[in-house]
């Protein structure tokens, strides 16, 4: 059983580049989330998905997109790749909508130069 | 938005002794709450939640109490061991959403 599985677990991007963190999950969960974690904060939501083909902003989701085609995949795309967005990126699942607790994948540790 | 916060920073604790770890939370209308640990280079781990509809909630060593009124929760580890030596994260939910507070690092002495 793989969980969340996140891929790659580390990026190196120039200004202005644009790439795509994969997120897949095997557990058959309704809801998706993307978050990102900088040094000495919590954890920040970024996009979310109820479902597939329903998508909704979290608290940063500028600079990022996120798309849901299948219940098991949940990528997040960065449109042009900023010094701001160097960070720690998870992808988490659960069953319900919220109400049910979140399974994190390992992480995408990003860097912009 | 949300706020989720924690009392203390950093705890350093005595291999053997109780730790707790407290979390302020701001919305009166979340109903479930959770509480993970996060070791260094790895990813949130699940280690228990708790529902409004409760205020109290056991499992392996750890207990999660709820206060409703004083809108706080905590988390109590017992016998603390070093593989305890991580970093707690306190999150709520609230329409779809999970909001996570800044975690405190719990350091445990042998």
């Amino acid at each position: 059983n793989a969980g969340v599985t996140q891929t790659p677990k580390f990026q190196v991007l120039k200004t202005g580049q644009s790439m795509t963190l994969q997120c897949a999950q095997d557990m058959n969960h309704e809801y998706m989330s993307w978050y990102r974690q900088d040094p000495g904060m919590g954890l920040r939501l970024i996009h979310y998905s109820v479902g597939a083909g329903i998508t909704d902003q979290g608290e940063v989701p500028n600079g990022y997109n996120v798309s849901r085609s299948t219940t098991e995949d949940f990528p997040l795309r960065l449109l042009s790749a900023a010094p701001s967005q160097t960070s720690v990126y998870f992808c988490a699942s659960s069953r319900d909508r919220g109400g049910e607790k979140l399974f994190f994948g390992s992480g995408t540790q990003l860097s912009v130069l | 938005g949300e706020s989720v916060g924690l009392h203390l920073p950093t705890l350093s604790v005595q291999e053997g002794d109780n730790s707790i770890i407290n979390c302020a939370y701001s919305n009166s209308a979340s109903d479930y709450f959770i509480w993970y640990k996060q070791e260094s280079g790895k990813g949130p781990q699940f280690i228990i939640d708790i529902r409004s509809n409760m205020d109290k909630r056991q499992g392996q060593r750890v207990t999660v109490l709820l206060n409703k009124t004083v809108k706080h929760l905590s988390l109590q580890i017992a016998a603390t061991q070093p593989g305890d030596s991580a970093v707690y994260f306190c999150a709520e939910t609230s329409f779809n959403k999970f909001y996570f507070g800044s975690g405190t690092k719990l350091n445990v002495k042998p």
